[in-house]
């Protein structure tokens, strides 16, 4: 595609229900970043794929965060049990990591609302 | 998790008026990066920097890498209402070149 795409845009849930976002990579693109943001906040990382490399999960929040990437394109942000605090937009942005000097690319994000 | 610190908060400002913002860190970053979004929207590339004192610029705006790659700013000028938005920096740098960001100038611009 031309850029990165997310789905939904926007997602509401009940606190206690898990959810899942999805990421779909600008095609080519080998990384892939999730990041979450919250109100009137920066943006903060959470867990990255390169290839078929072990994922960096250092910036999951807890284990009730967990992340796929399923044949190296499409990756799966799923969040098990959600509290009121784990609503944000959640945005994923990639890279083709061919330099150092890549550029990562973000999608317009998925914004979780949990009541 | 782990933020830059950036400012001013926001500012308000006549059209036509220059702009200036700056991030700074006590880590060492090996690139600097400007981004921009707007309402709904994910970040958009305005400017990056991959050398310690470089000083780039896109259009009317101009970013410098600091010598000590602890910091960098922003300059905007002769601002236009369709520069009004949130005005990040990240940095990057190790292995997996996950960007960390600062919390935000917002910009709003009168006409």
């Amino acid at each position: 595609g031309a850029g990165v795409s997310q789905s939904p845009s926007n997602k509401v849930t009940e606190k206690g229900k898990d959810v899942e976002l999805r990421c779909d990579p600008i095609s080519g693109h080998t990384a892939l970043y999730w990041y979450r943001q919250s109100l009137g906040q920066g943006l903060e990382f959470l867990i990255y794929f390169q290839g078929n490399s072990a994922p960096d999960k250092s910036g999951l929040p807890s284990d009730r965060f967990s992340a796929e990437r399923t044949g190296g394109s499409v990756s799966t942000l799923t969040i098990q049990r959600t509290q009121q605090e784990d609503s944000a937009v959640y945005l994923c942005a990639s890279s083709s990591r061919r330099a150092s000097t890549d550029t990562q690319y973000f999608g317009p994000g998925t914004r979780l609302t949990v009541l | 998790g782990q933020q830059l610190n950036q400012s001013p908060q926001s500012m308000f400002i006549q059209e036509g008026e220059d702009v200036s913002m700056n991030c700074t860190s006590s880590s060492i970053f090996n690139t600097w990066l400007w981004y921009k979004q707007d309402p709904g929207e994910g970040p958009v590339l305005l400017i990056a920097l991959y050398k310690a004192g470089e000083l780039t610029s896109n259009g009317r705006l101009t970013a410098q890498f600091g010598i000590t790659r602890k910091d960098s700013f922003l300059n905007i000028s002769a601002s236009i209402p369709s520069d009004v938005g949130i005005y990040f920096c990240a940095g990057s740098g190790g292995a997996t070149n996950k960007l960390i960001f600062g919390t935000g100038t917002l910009l709003a611009v009168q006409p």
